[in-house]
């Protein structure tokens, strides 16, 4: 039942910005951006999220375009310790129910 | 400090046994969940509970049964194990009406 569409898999080099984008065309109003990962072997990490405004924290940023159809989550400066599996999540708020699609895996190379 | 944890970390066992899953946190959240991520990697959710109240209740056999003794506190019991419920099993909690879960390290379920 997911809404969002995320390219299955990403390279990117360390130190470098990692942008993943995250295309959700059917969202609504009252929806949140939500962006989640998950390391190999570890539980699911929650990073960042949003509803119209670009958002930023001490992990990432996100980018939502004006319209909200899709957005995009930067890590300014990749490591090797981001390589992870990135879930793009929208919903309204509604008791943790966050349903996960595949993500896109994100690579990390020295 | 482990914000939340369960245990075991690994479990194997035969079909048809009982176990269960514990976990605790420590962050004073009032919501409580269970995730299951299958084979495919595909996470989805079990139950939620809410200062030890059933909210959420996917459709899961009955055969998983989560208890909550406390609010720190959600088990998950699972009764005559098939082969279908090898997975990893993830616990989390959040603030109430807050969608930033906080999960645990996970529960690897091999059902032999």
């Amino acid at each position: 039942d997911a809404k969002t569409t995320q390219p299955p898999s990403m390279d990117c080099a360390e130190g470098r910005a990692a942008n993943l984008p995250c295309n959700h065309s059917t969202i609504s109003g009252n929806e949140y951006v939500y962006w989640y990962r998950q390391i190999h072997s570890q539980g699911p990490q929650y990073i960042i999220h949003g509803l119209k405004n670009n958002e930023t924290n001490e992990m990432a940023s996100l980018i939502i375009t004006e319209d909200r159809k899709s957005s995009t989550l930067i890590l300014p400066h990749a490591t090797l310790r981001d390589t992870a599996v990135y879930y793009c999540i929208v919903m309204v708020n509604q008791g943790g129910k966050l349903i996960f699609g595949q993500g896109t895996e994100l690579s990390v190379k020295p | 400090d482990t914000a939340v944890s369960q245990t075991p970390k690994y479990l194997v066992t035969q079909m048809g046994n009982d176990k269960s899953i514990k976990c605790e946190q420590n962050l004073g959240h009032d919501t409580m969940y269970w995730y299951k991520q299958d084979s495919k990697k595909f996470l989805k959710i079990m139950f939620s509970y809410n200062n030890k109240e059933l909210i959420i209740n996917e459709t899961v056999p009955n055969r998983f049964s989560p208890k909550s003794p406390d609010k720190a506190h959600l088990n998950l019991h699972i009764n005559s194990l098939e082969l279908g419920d090898s997975a990893v099993y993830f616990c989390a909690s959040s603030p109430l009406g807050w969608e930033k879960l906080f999960f645990g390290s996970g529960t690897q379920l091999s059902v032999l």
